[in-house]
């Protein structure tokens, strides 16, 4: 059973666009809702994050939306560069639990220059 | 950079065969995960250690195992070696359990044949 389900599974975006990702989650209890940027051969590294009690968190270019009682949460990077080309994961967190991360399965960005 | 380091950084098994992959933490910090990232697919948790101590398990086979030492380097094992092993192998670690940001490593690279 996928916890958090991640799509589109790839996205391609003009230079200056806008990158929607979209992702749903399951558990009421997860309480954490990280997003991760991923190169070749590099590991995942935090991009943004959110905590259920806000619709909406900005950083840069960067956005994360919210609906708790939809249990979905998207990321959209505003202006996408080519340097923003790479893998994306949503991801979910049960913080009282333990820390264990639960990833989506990804989406493959790529940013036509 | 994170600051958390693994080696090797790439590694060639044959199936039978038994595999230690190690992980330097970034300095303080006393947790730390471990992940197994498949081709294309998202990291899935393997287990986690909290001062030298397992501190909560995913779906995988007790021939997985790790080890934290007290200066908070750690080891995952893997017995048995299946040719379904081969994947990118990610450890994180984070300063305070259940609150803070995990730091991943760049991953070892592991192939059975």
């Amino acid at each position: 059973q996928q916890q958090v389900k991640q799509s589109p599974q790839s996205l391609i975006v003009q230079k200056g666009g806008i990158s929607i990702i979209n992702c749903a989650y399951e558990n009421t209890a997860f309480d954490y809702f990280p997003w991760y940027q991923q190169f070749p051969g590099k590991g995942p590294a935090l991009l943004i994050a959110i905590r259920p009690d806000v619709s909406e968190k900005k950083e840069g270019r960067f956005t994360i939306s919210f609906n708790k009682s939809a249990k979905q949460f998207s990321l959209h990077i505003m202006d996408s560069q080519p340097g923003d080309s790479a893998t994306y994961f949503c991801a979910a967190t049960d913080m009282n639990r333990d820390d264990k991360i639960i990833f989506g399965k990804g989406t493959r960005l790529h940013i036509l220059p | 950079e994170t600051g958390v380091t693994q080696s090797p950084t790439h590694l060639i098994k044959t199936r039978g065969q038994q595999v230690t992959l190690r992980c330097s933490s970034q300095s303080g910090h006393n947790t730390v995960s471990w992940y197994q990232q498949a081709l294309g697919q998202g990291p899935q948790f393997i287990f986690q250690y909290y001062r030298e101590e397992e501190n909560g398990r995913g779906n995988f086979p007790p021939r997985f195992s790790g080890l934290q030492f007290p200066n908070y380097s750690s080891e995952l094992n893997v017995n048995a070696l299946e040719l379904d092993d081969s994947a990118l192998y990610l450890c994180a670690s984070t300063s305070t359990l259940g609150r803070d940001e995990q730091f991943f490593g760049p991953g070892t690279r592991l192939t059975v044949l």
